[in-house]
């Protein structure tokens, strides 16, 4: 099956400093990739999606300088959290997805900013 | 718009016994409607998908859920718990295949 890679599980940041978590497609070429978070036993909200080569699309509320995406490629997206703070610690998770497969999901990873 | 409700955030069951989640979903056309599992600290792992043709749809680990028009409802079941059926699951609609919106989940726990 399709497989996406989330590097890394797990990060601790002090605060101030940045973080860049990525999203991998092993074994297919992510047409779209997308970024959640994920606030403790609460449901994955909708961050941005990524499409190849272009400009990622923020949902409303989500701040474009702080969270920054690229996909530079078919199979690479990653998230960069600049000036973290604790505020931002949570559970990030990425999708992938080609054409109309459906969402295959990466394990996530824990960040905590100290 | 579209949105998923998940009735029950946690839902207890004896091994061996039913497994049943509820999903009620609103959507303005006709959706697609997922159903996934979440392990701790890992991501989603897709169960069965419902898109179009027969409304039983079954999925891996035994889940099937029944896609009901009339009742806007996609609730997942299983006719005997194991203990590896204990994590999170979400509901989760799409009409255009690109934008999901995930319910709250409902956490399962099967008691031995």
């Amino acid at each position: 099956g399709a497989v996406v890679s989330q590097h890394p599980s797990r990060v601790i940041c002090k605060s101030g400093t940045s973080v860049k978590i990525e999203c991998r497609s092993l074994d297919f070429q992510a047409t779209t990739m997308f970024w959640y978070r994920q606030f403790p036993k609460q449901s994955l909200m909708l961050m941005a999606t990524s499409n190849e080569g272009s400009k990622a699309t923020y949902e409303q509320g989500v701040e474009k300088d702080k969270f920054l995406i690229n996909h530079a490629s078919l199979t690479l997206s990653t998230l960069t959290v600049t000036s973290a703070h604790p505020e931002d610690s949570s559970f990030y998770i990425c999708s992938a997805r080609w054409g109309d497969s459906p969402l295959h999901f990466g394990n996530g990873t824990r960040l905590t900013v100290t | 718009a579209q949105s998923v409700t998940q009735l029950g955030s946690h839902v207890s069951v004896s091994e061996g016994a039913l497994v049943l989640l509820r999903c009620n979903y609103s959507s303005s056309v006709p959706p697609y409607l997922f159903w996934y599992v979440q392990y701790p600290n890992q991501g989603l792992q897709l169960l069965l998908k419902y898109t179009t043709g027969a409304t039983l749809v079954k999925g891996i680990n035994g889940f099937e859920a029944e896609f009901k028009k009339s009742e806007t409802s996609f609730h997942l079941t299983k006719p005997s718990a194991h203990m590896s059926d204990a994590a999170e699951y979400f509901c989760a609609v799409s009409v255009d295949g690109n934008q999901f919106y995930f319910g709250t989940g409902t956490s399962l726990t099967v008691i031995p």
